[in-house]
């Protein structure tokens, strides 16, 4: 299994631009989610989806789309960069849904906005 | 609203026992804790739930006090290989919605 998988792993994009950060897990998990981290600030979840079709909103998802089309995918898409969304974004999944299940996290994307 | 760590960072020679401590303001349903080391992905740690249960690796320690709503990672005969940032994510409900700390993070030196 690659567990979960993330590219690109860096970026830089100016102002305005879009782009779409891809995600994608092996292991059959019905929850995914989309963190970001900044300095000092931990964790932010963004987007996270409990199955195919099915997407919410977590604490910070102002700027950011998310589609989950199949079990494997949960790409995250940016409309129109801003230098605060330079960060590093996490895509993390679970078995299970519910707090209760460990979270597997990607390898990140360092995202830098100009 | 998002959990608060303390200590913010701690130094530690190889042996020496570290505790973590994770505060809410809100009840909690389940307290999860990772490390992440530099330029790298969190990895899971111990998962607490509300009710008693645990699900973590077996060298890892952790308490739940629900009345207070803390949980605290034991990290005991510290080794090289335990330096990182420590999180704790805490959730209030059964759904999805996880909140983050900002972090402990805990160096052992030789």
């Amino acid at each position: 299994n690659a567990g979960v998988t993330q590219t690109p792993k860096f970026q830089v994009l100016k102002t305005g631009q879009s782009m779409t950060l891809q995600c994608a897990q092996d292991m059959n998990h019905e929850y995914m989610s989309w963190y970001r981290q900044d300095p000092g600030m931990g964790l932010r979840l963004i987007h996270y989806s409990v199955g195919a079709g099915i997407t919410d909103q977590g604490e910070v998802p102002n700027g950011y789309n998310v589609s989950r089309s199949t079990t494997e995918d949960f790409p995250l898409r940016l409309l129109s960069a801003a230098p605060s969304q330079t960060s590093v974004y996490f895509c993390a999944s679970s078995y299970g849904v519910g707090p209760g299940n460990e979270q597997f996290f990607g390898p990140g994307t360092r995202l830098t906005v100009l | 609203q998002q959990p608060v760590q303390s200590p913010q960072a701690v130094i530690l020679r190889e042996g020496e026992d570290a505790v973590i401590n994770c505060s809410s303001s809100k009840a909690l349903y389940s307290v999860h804790w990772y490390r992440q080391k530099h330029g790298e992905a969190p990895v899971f740690l111990m998962i607490l739930l509300k009710g008693g249960e645990q699900k973590g690796h077996e060298k890892i320690s952790a308490s739940f006090n629900e009345k207070k709503q803390q949980s605290s990672l034991y990290l005991t005969a510290s080794q090289l290989s335990y330096s990182g940032t420590y999180f704790c994510g805490t959730a209030h409900t059964s759904n999805n919605d996880m909140r983050f700390g900002a972090g402990t993070r805990l160096t052992v030196k030789p």
